[in-house]
């Protein structure tokens, strides 16, 4: 089992609809998570941090931490084109010395 | 100015060469850290570095080796080029205060024929 998984998608969305990832993990002591965007060819930027069980909301970003499923995702309300990229969910997996690992990404395509 | 800056952006070279990039931040952040990406393999930790005396290997650091010159420096090089080293690079900071953030310089697009 990876330690950080998501769909690679791609996820397809019409604009203006909600774009729901996911993301599992495996270590069960994991304290931080992350969301970056990547669009091809650049680097990641980062979109949230959430620490806390719950929603955390920024703008139409909104992520969702889960640690007893362990889980965390990212839903992106009113999708536009510009949103189109692949997302990375990275966690601090403490069994790895405290560093970040990164899943796969998931690959979003907004239409118009 | 950009936080995390690498040279070059853009590198072609041949196999068996030794090549240097390089990444510099004025972020102030004591960790640091080189990623390779692939296609469709996300990003993979090649080395990092928790303060200019602390350097450790991540999961793919083989034909790799790295140089903390000082706070703000961190160098990857790859001592013998290869083909399947061709990949994109990015050298990222955080801040041992920690949250864990890390940051991203804009990468460096390797190809090695």
């Amino acid at each position: 089992q990876k330690e950080v998984e998501q769909n690679s998608g791609p996820l397809s969305v019409p604009e203006g609809a909600i774009a729901s990832l996911n993301c599992t993990y495996s270590d069960r002591g994991s304290q931080s998570f992350f969301w970056y965007r990547q669009y091809s060819g650049k680097s990641p930027e980062l979109i949230m941090s959430i620490y806390s069980n719950g929603d955390k909301e920024d703008g139409r970003f909104t992520a969702q931490l889960n640690k007893a499923s362990q889980y965390v995702s990212l839903l992106i309300r009113d999708s536009q084109p510009s949103d189109s990229a692949t997302y990375l969910c990275a966690v601090n997996i403490k069994a790895a010395g405290n560093k970040l690992t990164f899943g796969g990404g998931t690959r979003v395509l907004v239409k118009p | 100015d950009a936080d995390v800056t690498q040279t070059p952006r853009n590198r072609i070279t041949k196999t068996g060469k030794r090549i240097m990039l390089e990444c510099s931040q004025t972020k102030g952040h004591d960790r640091m850290y080189w990623y390779r990406q692939d296609p469709g393999l996300g990003l993979r930790l090649i080395y990092y570095s928790f303060d200019v005396k602390d350097i450790n290997k991540g999961e793919i650091s083989d034909g790799y080796s790295v140089s903390r010159q000082a706070q703000a420096k961190f160098s990857l090089s790859l001592e013998s080029a290869i083909p399947n080293q061709t990949a994109l690079y990015f050298c990222a900071t955080s801040d041992r205060t920690g949250t864990d953030t890390q940051y991203f310089g804009p990468g460096t697009r390797l190809t090695v024929l």
